[in-house]
């Protein structure tokens, strides 16, 4: 059973505006969460995290939120642009952990239209 | 960012024979792991290790064994490969700055 969720595979969102991709997960142990972001033919590369002690964390263009009661998160991009066309996993270690045997979601993959 | 590259990245092999993936890191890093990413299932993991001759399985371990005998290197073999595991390998080792892991480029296997 998938313990982290992304259940839109795709969204395409007009360059410039906002994007959300969301995530949920099951398990109401996960302390830690992870957005990575991949390009074709890359590995994916580390973009944001939060802490189950937050509900929000920003790093200039991205943001993700967080609502434990929901079990869900988010990742908000503002304003969208171009080079943000990339599959995005969300991911979480297991509960204490930080960076061992994390568990990934499918992807969503995010078109930019111009 | 932390050295860590694949070999090979890309590879064709027929049905039945066996396959071994490199994954080398310069980093010093005890932990490595593997993850096969597949349309529809994301990034599943495949094996790990937390050192030198210390491995173990993940979710998706039938078919697949591991070796570590060097702390730069972990390699993933296919015994005997088939057309289910056709698909885009990832390394990736931990222990960098918390964000996670820092994954190698993949290598893209087709089995025919």
């Amino acid at each position: 059973d998938q313990q982290v969720k992304q259940n839109s595979p795709s969204l395409s969102v007009q360059e410039g505006r906002i994007s959300i991709l969301n995530c949920d997960y099951t398990n109401s142990m996960f302390d830690y969460f992870l957005w990575y972001k991949k390009y074709p033919a890359e590995g994916p590369t580390f973009l944001i995290s939060i802490s189950s002690i937050k509900d929000k964390n920003e790093d200039g263009r991205f943001t993700v939120f967080l609502n434990k009661s929901a079990k869900h998160l988010s990742l908000h991009i503002v304003p969208s642009q171009p080079g943000d066309s990339a599959v995005y996993f969300c991911a979480a270690p297991p509960p204490g952990k930080r960076d061992d045997k994390i568990i990934f979601g499918k992807g969503t993959r995010l078109h930019i239209l111009p | 960012d932390a050295g860590i590259t694949q070999s090979p990245r890309h590879k064709v092999t027929e049905t039945g024979t066996p396959v071994t993936l490199r994954c080398h890191q310069t980093e010093n890093h005890r932990y490595m792991y593997w993850y096969r990413q597949d349309p529809g299932h994301g990034l599943r993991l495949i094996h790990y290790s937390y050192g030198v001759k210390d491995t173990d399985k993940g979710e998706v371990s039938d078919g697949y064994s591991v070796s570590r005998s060097k702390t730069e290197d972990f390699l993933l073999t296919l015994e005997s490969a088939t057309s289910s595991q056709t698909s885009v390998y990832f390394c990736a080792i931990s222990g960098t700055d918390n964000y996670g892991y820092t994954f190698g480029s993949g290598t893209r296997l087709t089995v025919v």
